[in-house]
């Protein structure tokens, strides 16, 4: 069966220092992948795209990249801030034609001061 | 540009009741996604509409769930009859068009069900 799998545990760091948050996939022929951050009582909010041609994407401080071949994406966050506290969503789309992101249960990161 | 608006933010109703949510998607944007969100399960397609027409329907629950889009500007989800495991966050996105350029869904703050 598909499966979107992303740690069901809290990440727990320190500020300043790089979160890297982990989302594996079965079953998937993604074309791509999405990350999206939820803060509590909130609607998700996109934050990052990658291809499945690309092996990795920038955008300030945060870095993704996406191994087909181990089936998982991996999300950094460098200089973390406790505003950067919340909950990391992947998404990939089901393939073979459908575009339709398909949502993992998402990571909760905490930046303690 | 408001973004996407849902309504109501926070329903309570009882067993047996029906329930209709609302959304009003970012303008211009062709697709259209009613997701629900609960701790055990996450966030779970319901429905997808294209250019106002249901594409993907597969997430829907049961027949007690049905969800229209008259128009590009408006669709509604509705609940007849709701049940307590109906409980959840319901959120609407919208996006300029699956599969284009970034696939980027804009989510509206959501719908808080409680069915008591």
């Amino acid at each position: 069966s598909q499966k979107i799998e992303q740690n069901s545990e809290a990440l727990n760091i320190q500020e300043g220092k790089t979160a890297t948050l982990t989302c594996n996939y079965t079953n998937y022929s993604p074309a791509y992948l999405q990350w999206y951050r939820q803060d509590p009582g909130r609607g998700p909010v996109f934050l990052l795209l990658i291809r499945e041609n690309e092996k990795e994407k920038r955008k300030e401080r945060l870095k993704v990249t996406f191994d087909t071949t181990l089936k998982q994406s991996l999300f950094h966050i460098t200089a973390s801030q406790p505003a950067d506290s919340a909950t990391y969503l992947c998404a990939l789309d089901k393939g073979g034609g459908s575009y339709i992101p398909t949502f993992g249960r998402g990571t909760s990161l905490i930046v303690h001061p | 540009d408001a973004g996407v608006i849902q309504s109501p933010r926070h329903e309570v109703t009882e067993m047996g009741q029906e329930v209709t949510l609302r959304c009003k998607p970012i303008s211009g944007h062709n697709s259209l996604f009613w997701y629900r969100q609960t701790m055990m399960r996450g966030l779970e397609l319901l429905i997808y509409f294209n250019n106002n027409v249901p594409i993907d329907d597969s997430g829907m629950p049961e027949d007690r769930f049905s969800a229209k889009m008259p128009n590009a500007s408006f669709s509604t989800l509705k609940i007849q009859p709701s049940e307590p495991r109906d409980s959840a966050v319901y959120f609407c996105a919208s996006s300029s068009g699956v599969g284009q350029e970034t696939g980027e869904l804009f989510f509206g703050e959501g719908s808080r069900l409680t069915v008591l």
